[in-house]
């Protein structure tokens, strides 16, 4: 079946604009989450909803970011006002659920994001 | 606070020998622990994983060796190939906390 989807796969932006970024999850996956990948940094945890709901946005790097999804389905990613220090790739994965047992997350191909 | 610490940053292993990658953590609450392969251009795909209730686990050529008295494992790649030139990236979870903490990854060449 199909897995997680991303777009754009690369999107170079001028600083201080704003960027979209987009995850389709797998069909019938209620969870979701967002992770940024810097060069030499690892995985950075951003955000998780379950369902339509974001418990917690501790992990977002700062008030220009921010995140919703619609449906139980589709997330974006919003950067406003974007800085050279966003350029990284952003990672979306999907779970079936979220809870006391580990649900795999399975991952997006992400978003390469350029900021000049 | 880095909670899952990785090592070696990379790693040149010729072809048929043993990939070794190391990684430590602090946070006792820790009950799962993956292994992720990423390839250039894709996602994190998971590998392996344990649970802290055992001491070895084996899937085919991959290994992960489970210290819990040190809080610390390794995954171990037998007879690497070609094939195996990736990225791998070690993780725990903690079922009362946030989603996956990530190691900052080995980038593993295997050389024929």
């Amino acid at each position: 079946g199909a897995g997680v989807s991303q777009s754009p796969s690369n999107k170079v932006t001028e600083k201080g604009k704003d960027v979209e970024l987009r995850c389709d999850p797998i069909s019938g996956h209620t969870a979701l989450y967002w992770y940024r990948q810097s060069l030499g940094q690892g995985l950075e945890f951003l955000i998780y909803f379950q369902g339509n709901s974001a418990p917690d946005k501790s992990g977002l790097p700062s008030d220009r970011f921010s995140a919703e999804r619609t449906g139980g389905s589709v997330s974006t990613l919003t950067i406003q006002r974007t800085q050279q220090e966003d350029s990284a790739v952003y990672l979306c994965a999907s779970s079936k659920s979220w809870g006391t047992s580990y649900n795999e997350q399975f991952f997006g191909p992400g978003t390469r994001l350029t900021v000049l | 606070q880095q909670q899952v610490k990785q090592s070696p940053q990379s790693l040149i292993v010729q072809k048929g020998g043993i990939s070794i990658i190391n990684c430590a953590y602090e946070n006792t609450a820790f009950d799962y622990f993956p292994w992720y392969q990423q390839f250039p251009g894709k996602g994190p795909a998971l590998l392996i994983a344990i649970r802290p209730d055992v001491s070895e686990k084996k899937e085919g050529r991959f290994t992960i060796s489970f210290n819990k008295s040190a809080k610390q494992f390794s995954l171990h790649i037998m007879d690497s190939q070609p094939g195996d030139s990736a990225t791998y990236f070690c993780a725990a979870w903690d079922s009362g906390n946030t989603p996956l903490v990530f190691g900052k990854g080995t980038r593993l060449s295997v050389i024929a």
